[in-house]
């Protein structure tokens, strides 16, 4: 069966410090990933997609398929990073979500 | 602007009622989908459409329904509301012409069973 991991409820870092948000999930087919985010009083969002190997606001994420990973980085991070972030694995037009991880960054 | 969105923004309702949430999308998608989002548990999926006439069952459907009557719109009926059912419900939609998982959210709809 297909599930997402998000082994940390919340993630607390100080601004400038590196974040790593972590995502594992299990999939027999080959996985396409996601990463979604909720800022406060916003909608849920696209943030990126491992497809496109790109960095959005700084963060990329890498899919290791020999890990079944695919965490989310970003070198040093900033106040306005403060969200809900979503790991998804997409299949058949759907997703299955992770129960999600509340990044806040102190100043 | 198209966009998606749902009403009410919040719903009180008591045990045993039947309740319908409305998504509404401008995009002209063909796939549209029903989630519920708890601590803990983060988003599950409740039903999904492909199209028209079309709808399934996702993750956790029991208690609830949906039925699509044309394109724009996917209600969400509660038929008989339990205080299990109290819960943020976000409604989505994306393009189903491709095979695309970027799925475009509403605002959500605060429901609480007493």
């Amino acid at each position: 069966a297909q599930r997402v991991t998000q082994p940390e409820k919340l993630l607390s870092v100080f601004k400038g410090a590196p974040v790593e948000l972590k995502c594992n999930y299990s999939y027999s087919g080959s996985p396409e990933l996601f990463w979604y985010v909720q800022y406060s009083r916003q909608r849920l969002q696209l943030l990126l997609r491992h497809i496109s190997r790109e960095s959005i606001k700084g963060f990329t994420a890498d899919l290791n398929k020999g890990e079944t990973s695919f965490h989310l980085k970003k070198p040093f991070a900033q106040e306005e990073d403060s969200a809900m972030y979503y790991c998804a694995l997409g299949y058949g037009n759907k997703l299955v979500f992770g129960a999600g991880t509340i990044l806040r960054v102190k100043s | 602007d198209a966009e998606i969105t749902q009403s009410p923004r919040h719903k009180i309702t008591e045990t045993g009622r039947q309740v319908t949430l409305a998504c509404h999308q401008t995009w002209n998608h063909n796939n549209m989908f029903w989630y519920r989002q708890d601590l803990g548990h983060g988003l599950r999926l409740i039903h999904y459409s492909y199209g028209v006439h079309d709808t399934n069952k996702g993750e956790v459907s029991d208690g609830y329904s949906v039925s699509r009557s044309n394109t724009e719109d996917l209600p969400l009926t509660l038929e008989s509301a339990a205080s299990s059912q109290t819960s943020v419900y976000f409604c989505a939609s994306s393009d189903g012409a491709v095979l695309t998982y970027e799925q475009y959210f509403g605002p959500g709809t605060r429901l609480t069973v007493t």
